[in-house]
């Protein structure tokens, strides 16, 4: 069984860009969770899909969007970046939307 | 709007001590609590899960215990390691709400034993 899996690993980008970021969810999965860690602090909740729709969102403005693709593969895509966005962006997946989370190795995203 | 503290948010012991680590939330209605382990710069362990009607959780060293209604969680890491060195976050997953499954977080302790 194959678990969570996140990519890139780590990502550099200028204020004002635009970034994608994408997880593979865990086999038979149908649910995936986004969440943003700061350092220092405990994972931030951005969004929530369940087959293929946003299924609720956290204190997030909408230049943070999402996809769930048929295979239930996931992007996370923020636009006109902020310093502040930088963090460690988490992805989990679960079986249906309150069953146990299982969390991928996250993307580091670094804006200067 | 749930919100998750987690008491103390640095502990260093020498190694071999039994520790307690303290988890509240304020709303009790949870569909359940997760601790998780995490390594610098890394992603999430899930060390133990709890349904929300269950009492405690055993693994290994470890166990977790949870009281709902005085909102009210602890780990027990019995016989520390060196190994065990890393940031504990207790996670409470909504049960009501926009977003059923929805997990919110303490900031974490972080954790050292040294040998």
């Amino acid at each position: 069984e194959t678990g969570v899996t996140q990519s890139p690993t780590h990502l550099i980008k200028t204020r004002g860009q635009q970034v994608t970021l994408r997880c593979s969810s865990q086999s038979g999965h149908n649910t995936v969770s986004w969440y943003q860690q700061a350092l220092g602090q405990g994972p931030q909740f951005i969004f929530q899909y369940y087959r293929e729709e946003e299924n609720g969102r956290g204190n997030f403005p909408p230049r943070f969007s999402g996809l769930q693709f048929p295979n239930y593969s996931s992007e996370l895509n923020v636009n006109a970046l902020e310093l502040d966005d930088s963090a460690l962006y988490l992805c989990a997946s679960s079986l249906i939307t309150r069953y146990e989370q299982y969390f991928g190795p996250g993307t580091r995203l670094t804006v200067t | 709007k749930q919100e998750v503290t987690q008491i103390p948010a640095a502990l260093s012991v020498p190694e071999g001590e039994n520790l307690v680590l303290n988890c509240s939330f304020t709303d009790s209605a949870i569909y359940n609590l997760q601790w998780f382990r995490q390594d610098p710069g890394k992603g999430l362990t899930s060390l133990l899960l709890i349904q929300s009607s269950q009492r405690e959780q055993t693994s290994g060293r470890l166990n977790a215990s949870l009281d709902k209604s005085s909102g009210r969680s602890t780990l027990y890491i019995a016989a520390s390691q060196p190994g065990d060195s890393a940031t504990y976050l207790c996670a409470v997953s909504a049960d009501r709400g926009s977003t059923l499954g929805r997990l919110y977080f303490g900031r974490g302790t972080q954790l050292t034993v040294w040998p």
